[in-house]
C-alpha cells in the first residue's frame, strides 16, 4: 500500500461529457502528478501540481485541467470527452517538489462510449 | 526530449532463476533519474529501484539490481532468485532534474514459471 487512493475505480462516460477524477495523497506530500495510461502502453505525463499551483504540463490539450487542495487531495477534470480518452488514469504523490520518489494510486479506469 | 525504449514486450523466467530486463533511454540532460516500476494486475505502480545519473555505483535493492551504462544510455534491471510474486508489468522511466515530466517505456510483461 502506498497511501495514495483514487476514486472512483471505474466509470463509464459518454462522448462529449465531462468527468472529475479524485486522488487523495499521503499527508505531507505537496506534489501530485497525473498520468494517462492507454491500454498496452506506459503512462504519459499529464501535469503536476505543487502546493496548489501547476508545476509542469505534458502534451495534453487544455480540456485536461486539475486542482490541488490544501488537504492533500486533488482532482483531474476532463471536458468534452473523446473516445481516445478511454484509459487508466494514475495519480502519484511525492513529498518534495522534484518528485524524487513518487507513490502511485491504483488508478481510475475511464471508458468513454 | 526524453525517450525510453523497452525492446522486450514479454519475458519469462523459471522460479528461482535470474532474468534481466532491458531499457535504453535518450536525454540531452546531464542530470536525471532513472526508475524501474512494477505494475501488478492490481494496477498500482510500485517503485522497484531508482538510480541517480551522477552516481557511478549501480543501485541495488535486495534481489533487484541495475546495470547502468551512462555512455550507452542503457539501464537494465536484473531480478535474482525470481519469485512467483515478481510476475507483473515492468516499466522503465526517466526524469530530468530540470523538469517534472517522467517518461515511461512501453513496458515488459514478466511471467514467472513455477
Amino acid at each position: 500500500e502506498t497511501g495514495v487512493t483514487q476514486s472512483p475505480t471505474h466509470l463509464i462516460k459518454t462522448r462529449g461529457q465531462q468527468v472529475t477524477l479524485r486522488c487523495s495523497s499521503q499527508s505531507g506530500h505537496n506534489t501530485v502528478s497525473w498520468y494517462q495510461q492507454a491500454l498496452g502502453q506506459g503512462p504519459q505525463f499529464i501535469f503536476q501540481y505543487y502546493r496548489e499551483e501547476e508545476n509542469g504540463r505534458g502534451n495534453f490539450p487544455p480540456r485536461f485541467s486539475g486542482l490541488q487542495f490544501p488537504n492533500y487531495s486533488s482532482e483531474l477534470n476532463v471536458n468534452a470527452l473523446e473516445l481516445d480518452d478511454s484509459a487508466l488514469y494514475l495519480c502519484a504523490s511525492s513529498w518534495d517538489r522534484a518528485g524524487t520518489e513518487a507513490f502511485f494510486g491504483q488508478g481510475t479506469r475511464l471508458t468513454v462510449v | 526530449a526524453q525517450t525510453v525504449t523497452q525492446s522486450q514486450p514479454e519475458m519469462s523466467v523459471q522460479e528461482a532463476e535470474t532474468v534481466t530486463l532491458s531499457c535504453t533511454y535518450d536525454t540531452s540532460e546531464s542530470d536525471y533519474y532513472l526508475f524501474w516500476y512494477k505494475q501488478p494486475p492490481s494496477r498500482q505502480m510500485i517503485l522497484v529501484i531508482r538510480q541517480e545519473a551522477y552516481k557511478q555505483q549501480n543501485a541495488t535493492e535486495n534481489r533487484f539490481s541495475v546495470n547502468f551504462q551512462k555512455a550507452a544510455k542503457s539501464f537494465s534491471l536484473k531480478i535474482s532468485d525470481s519469485q512467483l510474486g515478481d510476475a507483473a508489468m515492468y516499466f522503465c522511466a526517466s526524469r530530468d532534474f530540470s523538469n517534472n515530466d517522467m517518461r515511461f517505456g512501453a513496458g515488459t510483461r514478466l511471467t514467472v514459471k513455477p
